[in-house]
């Protein structure tokens, strides 16, 4: 079964608008760590936030905001304000509790494209 | 925030030959080393978790002999593709763990890897 799934596999948004990217995670683990990460054509990984399961508030990085819906397993990423240099894939991952290793898994990926 | 350093970044070479990607932590010491590979467009997919002394941990269907993992150090890691075939051009991207970090996971800068 997909422990991380991201059904857009693309989206529009018009340059200084707010996107939404979605994320749901399957876990039994009460402790686990949810990322979204940033990776431009050149294939580098930036990190752009990070919620744990524990954490009681949502994540907040500069434009980037995780909506935490831990009932639902969900954790979307919202960027706001987008900038013509948001256009990329996003990835959403997850690292479940410390008895697995502390590797990730990845959902499929958004490919997210700034109109301007 | 801490920078793990991967090399070449792009490599050609022919197949039937063997090709070594090097991952370093420059300012921390990983006990844990990840090797991620992703083809255009999909999603990074975990082959191997590497430890410092000890053996690599494949994932299913990922050859141990095929892909050779060593992890000599706490700042070093290295995956060598043994008889490379046009079917193992891929991207390669590693990622490295800081024990005293958990809110996030420090990339490589990936290698292409192209076999002819």
């Amino acid at each position: 079964a997909q422990k991380i799934t991201q059904t857009q596999p693309g989206m529009f948004v018009q340059e200084k608008e707010a996107v939404t990217l979605d994320c749901t995670y399957d876990t039994s683990d009460p402790s686990y760590g949810l990322f979204w990460y940033k990776q431009p054509s050149s294939g580098e990984m930036i990190f752009l936030i990070y919620q744990g399961s524990y954490d009681q508030q949502n994540a907040t990085e500069g434009r980037y905001s995780l909506n935490f819906q831990k009932a639902r397993k969900s954790a979307n990423l919202v960027i706001s304000a987008s900038q013509l240099g948001d256009s990329a894939m996003y990835f959403c991952a997850m690292r479940e509790g410390i008895n697995q290793g502390g590797k990730l898994i990845f959902g499929q990926g958004t490919e997210l494209s700034v109109k301007p | 925030g801490a920078v793990v350093s991967q090399h070449p970044s792009r490599v050609i070479c022919k197949s039937g030959t063997s090709v070594k990607i090097e991952c370093r932590s420059l300012d921390f010491q990983a006990t844990t080393m990840f090797w991620y590979r992703q083809f255009p467009k999909q999603s990074l997919m975990l082959m191997a978790t590497s430890n410092e002394g000890s053996k690599a941990t494949y994932e299913q269907g990922v050859e141990k002999d095929k892909f050779l993992i060593n992890h000599a150090s706490l700042t070093l890691s290295t995956l060598t593709v043994t008889s490379a075939h046009p079917e193992d051009s891929s991207f390669y991207i590693c990622s490295a763990r800081a024990a005293t970090v958990n809110t996030e996971a420090f990339f490589g800068q990936g290698t292409r890897l192209t076999v002819v």
